[in-house]
């Protein structure tokens, strides 16, 4: 089962922010924040990762609450190429790469 | 460079009819993933090689799936007796030795069981 939960859908206007919000309270001490999104009839792709600091790259900001037990997807300005579902995944420390998706958040980005 | 590529784009098959799946991953990547993804939910994994080798293959719902690598690089995931409850898309992903969860995905394989 995925170790994370996330809202089922979010909507986001055009040009702004879209905070994305991941729960992992059973996170474990080595184990990584990874986020993937899946555009409609795509495969998934992967965004960015964490263990505790913030994390930037040129798709989007990962924050890591202090106590590791949430994280914030941030899209700095949504565009509508941004519609996708986006999935928050604990890594299993183990490093063989498996990935347990769950159902992810349905980002709606709107006109 | 080119991505993952996934043979067929499309399949339909009759039930109990025997299929192949097969996966051309990034060159260079060792690590090569199979997922299968039903309508309305997220993938779900498969089985996982590293080389030639299945590393972890508990995804595998039952006897009738099996995947090979033999030369390290294409894999063919073959399904046995295809049965409805099979029809999904079928994903395959690589990834490089140093970052194993940063998988690169294809496009996906949509088998249709009738």
């Amino acid at each position: 089962d995925a170790k994370t939960t996330q809202p089922t859908s979010m909507d986001c206007a055009e040009g702004r922010a879209a905070n994305l919000p991941c729960n992992h309270s059973t996170i474990s001490g080595n184990e990584y924040v990874y986020w993937y999104r899946q555009i409609h009839s795509q495969g998934p792709q992967y965004i960015i990762h964490g263990l505790k600091n913030n994390e930037t790259n040129e798709m989007a900001s990962l924050i890591i609450t202090e106590d590791r037990k949430s994280s914030t997807l941030i899209l700095p300005h949504a565009t509508l190429r941004d519609t996708a579902v986006y999935y928050c995944i604990v890594t299993y420390s183990s490093n063989t790469g498996k990935l347990i998706f769950g159902q992810g958040t349905t980002l709606q980005v709107k006109p | 460079g080119a991505g993952v590529s996934q043979t067929p784009s499309n399949k339909v098959t009759e039930k109990g009819k025997y299929v192949e799946l097969r996966c051309d991953p990034i060159s260079g990547h060792t690590a090569l993933y199979w997922y299968r993804q039903s309508l309305g939910q997220g993938p779900e994994f498969l089985i996982y090689f590293q080389g030639t080798g299945a590393a972890d293959d508990s995804g595998l719902p039952n006897d009738r799936f099996f995947a090979v690598r033999p030369e390290g690089s294409v894999s063919t995931l073959k399904i046995q007796r295809t049965e409805r409850g099979d029809s999904a898309v079928y994903l395959c992903a690589s990834s490089s030795p140093t970052s194993a969860y940063e998988q690169y995905f294809g496009p996906g394989t949509r088998l249709t069981v009738t």
